[in-house]
């Protein structure tokens, strides 16, 4: 397998379920990152991890819990979600080279992870 | 702070025709990158390409081409001769160091380009 991979692309669950998506590159990159993308909406960041540190938490509501246990794993758990959290997950990943003048990464995305909140 | 604007919504074209999509940004760093995403309806952003902010030569790439002009703060994107397969949501991003040395990139609210038969 190459590139990200999103599971599962798709997940419906009432507000009081614990859910977790999952996400894995094997790009051999350092940085992973989960977005969210709601209609007509920019896409928003949410979590940040270098090298397997949480370097940014985008005022995310606590119901969210990212998780990454190391450079190519990251997960983002879920519980007691409200139905506005409905949204596509995105998880994108870089390789990041802090402290060079020019850090040219781009990110690359996995499909996504479809949420439905009943 | 970093902006990305994309003040183009939605644009629809018939398949054939040229169309530009317009990105403007704002950042107070002198060192920054800017990106162009496609996403098609599979939800997977796709990178079409990258620019640092001492280059600002123009760039082509088969019917795709990027103007980047920092003089008026674009990076605007046109399709030449488009086709019903670039119908899809493009995406502008600024990416520009954060305190911490790491990238944080911003993205625009996307345009939605439909190309008719």
């Amino acid at each position: 397998e190459t590139g990200v991979t999103q599971t599962p692309r798709h997940l419906v669950m009432g507000m009081t379920n614990k859910k977790s998506l999952k996400c894995e590159q094997h790009l051999g990159h350092n940085a992973m990152y989960w977005y969210k993308q709601s209609a007509k909406k920019p896409l928003e960041l949410m979590f940040v991890y270098n090298f397997k540190e949480q370097t940014e938490n985008n005022s995310v509501p606590s119901r969210f819990s990212p998780e990454c246990p190391n450079s190519s794993h990251l997960f983002l758990h879920l519980h007691t979600l409200q139905p506005e959290d409905s949204a596509l997950y995105l998880c994108a990943s870089r390789l990041n080279t802090p402290g060079l003048a020019f850090d040219t990464g781009e990110l690359f995305f996995g499909e996504g992870s479809r949420l439905t909140v009943l | 702070a970093q902006k990305v604007t994309q003040a183009q919504t939605e644009i629809s074209v018939v398949e054939k025709e040229d169309v530009t999509l317009d990105c403007v940004y704002e950042t107070r760093d002198t060192t920054y990158y800017l990106f162009w995403y496609k996403q098609p309806p599979s939800g997977e952003l796709v990178f079409l390409i990258r620019r640092n902010s001492f280059d600002e030569q123009n760039e082509i790439s088969g019917r795709y081409s990027w103007n980047f002009q920092k003089s008026t703060s674009s990076f605007n994107f046109t399709i030449t001769a488009s086709q019903v397969v670039d119908s899809a949501v493009y995406f502008c991003a600024l990416s520009e160091r954060d305190s911490g040395g790491y990238q944080k990139v911003t993205f625009g609210t996307g345009t939605k380009l439909q190309v008719i038969p």
